[in-house]
């Protein structure tokens, strides 16, 4: 079945760095389009970064473009985000996401827990 | 940016009532729009795509409906583990962008 596992949130301080990896299983990553989805602690959804199945093409939301910088490597089947200049409005948990028709997302991993505090 | 704006924020809604959730976009969408239900603790999961097409493995009891800038969810007849945040998502134009969620609790 396909699995999408997020690691590597934590606790950072302000203007830290952080990458988080998402490894797949159980489909053909290297043809489906990626995302990152973030979730504030009791808030909505806010689609963050997108990156075509070839790493083609990135697309980014405002609110992180020139900090983030989405990446994949198809040969390990896994998505990276690299997330610079940390801010406390990037306190969320972090979810990948795999494309489905048109650019929903039909596959999400459990989320990983990203906290910037000093 | 397209703003997605769901209403009501919360529904409350006895077991085996038909719920039905609204979300407004602030410009066309076309069909390009999507729905995911969330459990507290848990990710999203995908409902509906293009506004009316079901998932893979979800019940029949969730419809949806609408074009351009209304949309609709449907829940025939709520189940115990119905009761959830739902949120809609447009995928028409960059950037992708959710409405704020509309949480179905038990009346």
């Amino acid at each position: 079945q396909v699995q999408l596992v997020e690691s590597g949130g934590g606790v950072v301080q302000p203007g830290g760095s952080l990458r988080l990896p998402c490894e797949t299983s159980g489909f053909t990553f290297s043809s489906y389009g990626m995302h990152w989805v973030r979730q504030a602690p009791g808030k909505g959804l806010e689609w963050v970064a997108f990156i075509h199945y070839d790493g083609s093409s990135k697309y980014y939301a405002d609110s992180v473009k020139g900090r983030f910088t989405i990446s994949r490597d198809n040969s390990k089947n896994t998505l990276y985000v690299q997330i610079n200049s940390l801010r406390a409005e990037d306190t969320a948990v972090y979810y990948c996401a795999k494309e489905g028709s048109g650019r929903s997302f039909d596959q999400w991993g459990q989320g990983t827990l990203v906290t910037v505090s000093s | 940016e397209i703003v997605m704006t769901q209403s009501p924020a919360t529904l409350s809604v006895s077991p085996g009532e038909r719920a039905t959730l609204s979300c407004r976009a602030s410009q066309s969408v076309s069909s390009n729009l999507a729905w995911y239900q969330q459990k507290s603790g848990q990710a999203p999961r995908l409902l509906i795509y293009g506004a009316s097409a079901r998932a893979t493995g979800i019940a029949a009891r969730f419809s949806g409906g609408g074009f351009g800038t209304e949309f609709t969810l449907t829940i025939s007849s709520l189940q115990s583990e119905d009761f959830a945040v739902y949120y809609c998502q447009q995928y028409e134009r960059w950037p992708l962008t959710f409405g704020g969620g509309t949480k179905v609790e038990i009346k």
